[in-house]
């Protein structure tokens, strides 16, 4: 059974651009989740999507926007890039049905924002 | 604001030896709660989890205990391996979001 996919694995960007995240869960997984980890942060909780719905969503500014497809697929969108956005993204999913299920992490993408 | 906390920077431990890893949480609203390991380079991988209703979980040489009164839960790894060298990340879910600590960085020594 595949694993959890981020697409691409590494970026750089100039300050001022914008920049889409792919992730691709594991088949049957309805739920998906962004986190953002930094140097000294352990991961930072950006939003979850379950069914193509944001069910919670971290505190992170407005330039940080994501989406879910119906076949659960799901993009993250960070617009006018900060250099303080370089960092590994990760994306997690899960069965997620009703309660909490295990998360499964995806190798992330590493953005590096110049 | 940083609602699970890992003190522990980093631990050291001789292989063969209790490894223990300790996370302290602000959050009484948490309902699971879960382990993770990390190696570089890649994304982080499920340990052991325990539901906020029990005190103890075991999963072969990993048991997750969970003190509610004290908002604390700590992983003990016995005997510790050269392959558990690694980050490992406390993370505490609530509304299907998961809030993590900052890492420990274990190393286990030959």
């Amino acid at each position: 059974k595949a694993g959890v996919t981020q697409t691409p694995r590494y970026l750089i960007k100039t300050r001022g651009q914008q920049v889409t995240l792919s992730c691709s869960p594991i088949s049957g997984h309805r739920s998906v989740s962004w986190y953002q980890q930094t140097p000294g942060q352990g991961l930072q909780f950006l939003f979850e999507y379950f069914s193509e719905t944001q069910r919670n969503k971290g505190n992170f500014p407005g330039r940080f926007s994501g989406r879910q497809f119906s076949n659960s697929r799901s993009e993250m969108n960070v617009s006018t890039l900060e250099l303080g956005d370089s960092a590994l993204y990760l994306c997690a999913s899960s069965l997620a049905g009703e309660g909490y299920t295990e998360a499964f992490f995806g190798q992330g993408t590493r953005l590096t924002v110049v | 604001d940083q609602q699970v906390k890992q003190n522990s920077p980093s631990l050291s431990v001789q292989e063969g030896r209790i490894s223990i890893l300790n996370c302290d949480y602000t959050n009484s609203m948490f309902d699971y709660f879960l382990w993770y390991k990390k190696y570089p380079a890649e994304g982080p991988t499920f340990l052991i989890s325990i539901s906020s209703i029990k005190d103890k979980n075991e999963d072969g040489r990993f048991t997750v205990f969970l003190n509610k009164s004290a908002k604390h839960l700590s992983l003990h790894i016995v005997p510790s391996q050269p392959g558990d060298s690694a980050v490992y990340f406390c993370a505490a879910s609530v509304a299907y979001k998961l809030s993590f600590g900052a890492g420990t960085t274990v190393t286990v020594r030959a």
